[in-house]
């Protein structure tokens, strides 16, 4: 079964601290790999896609990495904002339409 | 605005009562989905479409569920004789595509349409 997990399934940290969220998969045969962050009645918004190509990715403060022989990848955010508190999603998409989705990680950043 | 939006963005019903969600995509795109999410856990994958033609179904999607997009533009799904178990957080998500029919490109969420079933 391909399985996509997330941990921890949450997180709190004093603004201005740098943090890691993590997301290991099953299967390396992965066409890419999202992330998301899932603000209450806003939806999705994709923050980073990473093709099986690549490495890593970065946007801002934002820096997404794929390691797929160890079927991991993880979100980097450089001095976290109470803005950034949300639910951050880790999505694999396969070579067909299907993503698999992780449960995600709840973010708090505490002012 | 010119994201995708869907309608309504909260749904109260009574249990054995029928719904209507309704999606309107990004106009350009052409492939539209719809995913289901409950409460802590990621979106569920229940259908998609490639313009009016719906290509997939997951098994998550009973009988009681019929999702359309008549004209390529926006969608429906509606769900008959609701369950409490069908509350959760409807999501619609459209992309566009290339040549190619597997490559799914990014696809660009909603906000979703909450369902409870009292």
């Amino acid at each position: 079964k391909q399985e996509v997990t997330q941990i921890p399934a949450a997180l709190s940290v004093p603004e201005g601290e740098n943090l890691v969220l993590n997301c290991s998969f099953t299967d390396s045969a992965i066409y890419n790999l999202q992330w998301f962050r899932q603000d209450p009645g806003k939806g999705l918004t994709s923050l980073l896609l990473i093709q099986s190509s690549q490495r890593e990715q970065t946007s801002g403060r934002l820096n997404a990495s794929l390691d797929k022989s160890s079927g991991r990848s993880t979100l980097y955010i450089a001095a976290s904002q109470p803005g950034d508190s949300a639910t951050y999603l880790c999505v694999r998409r396969d070579s067909n339409y299907q993503l698999i989705w992780g449960a995600g990680t709840k973010l708090i950043i505490k002012p | 605005d010119t994201g995708v939006s869907q309608d309504p963005r909260h749904k109260i019903t009574k249990r054995g009562q029928n719904v209507t969600f309704r999606c309107d995509p990004i106009s350009e795109h052409n492939r539209l989905y719809w995913y289901r999410q409950t409460l802590g856990q990621g979106p569920e994958f229940l259908t998609y479409f490639q313009n009016e033609a719906q290509l997939e179904k997951s098994r998550l999607l009973s009988d009681r569920f019929s999702a359309e997009r008549p004209k390529g533009s926006f969608s429906t799904l509606e769900i008959q004789r609701t369950e409490q178990g069908d509350s959760a957080m409807y999501l619609c998500a459209s992309s566009s595509s290339t040549l190619r029919t597997l490559d799914h490109n990014e696809q660009f969420f909603g906000p979703g349409t909450r369902l409870t079933v009292l």
